[in-house]
């Protein structure tokens, strides 16, 4: 069966430093893999959306990268903030916005 | 941005009563909207998916008759989960793509609690 893990429950960061999120996949070949943020007790918010073609993308300080190979994708977020502390979930999808598959999440805290 | 509304944020509820969701689509018409339902620190899990004048398409392992979907319109699709108890308190969050540029958009959630 489909398979989506995030590397690790929880992540602490200084602030200032470069947040690393990990999102490991099996039993899926995915044409999208999006990136969300959620803060407690509020619905997704959408961050980036990467296709299977594309090695990596960028959106101010946030950096995704997509490994069809290793079937693993990493999320960046650059000089951290404080206010950067949520959760981030990512999902797969075979077509861009048809049923979302999401990861079990990673809470990150940035500690000032 | 685009939004989705839901209605209610919360609702706390008796055991064996029935309680419904709305997901409005405040800006935008909406021809597909999903239906999620997230466990406290796990993920969210998509329970069916609703199209504007047709019958849901419901996950495997989600009852259809204990979580009935209407998509009447455009803009609004609602959640009314029947003979509600305390294993279905959640939280359940729907999301609503946009007709014209297939945009996906998620609603802040309503949180359930049976007692």
């Amino acid at each position: 069966s489909q398979k989506i893990e995030q590397n690790s429950e929880a992540l602490n960061i200084q602030e200032g430093k470069t947040a690393t999120l990990t999102c490991n996949y099996t039993n899926y070949s995915p044409a999208y893999l999006q990136w969300y943020r959620q803060d407690p007790g509020r619905g997704p918010v959408f961050l980036l959306l990467i296709r299977e073609n594309e090695k990596e993308k960028r959106k101010e300080r946030l950096k995704v990268t997509f490994d069809t190979t290793l079937k693993q994708s990493l999320f960046h977020i650059t000089a951290s903030q404080p206010a950067d502390s949520a959760t981030y979930l990512c999902a797969l999808s075979n077509f861009g916005n048809e049923k979302l598959t999401f990861g079990t999440g990673t809470r990150l805290t940035i500690i000032p | 941005g685009a939004v989705v509304s839901q209605h209610p944020s919360w609702v706390i509820c008796k055991s064996g009563t029935s309680v419904k969701i709305e997901c409005r689509s405040l800006d935008f018409q909406a021809t597909t909207m999903f239906w999620y339902r997230q466990f406290p620190k796990q993920s969210l899990m998509l329970m069916a998916t609703s199209n504007e004048g047709s019958k849901a398409t419901y996950e495997q392992g989600v009852e259809k008759d204990k979580f009935l979907i209407n998509h009447a319109s455009l803009t609004l699709s609602t959640l009314t989960v029947t003979s509600a108890h305390p294993e279905d308190s959640s939280f359940y969050i729907c999301s609503a793509r946009a007709r014209v540029t297939g945009e996906l958009f998620f609603g802040e959630g309503s949180r359930l609690t049976v007692l």
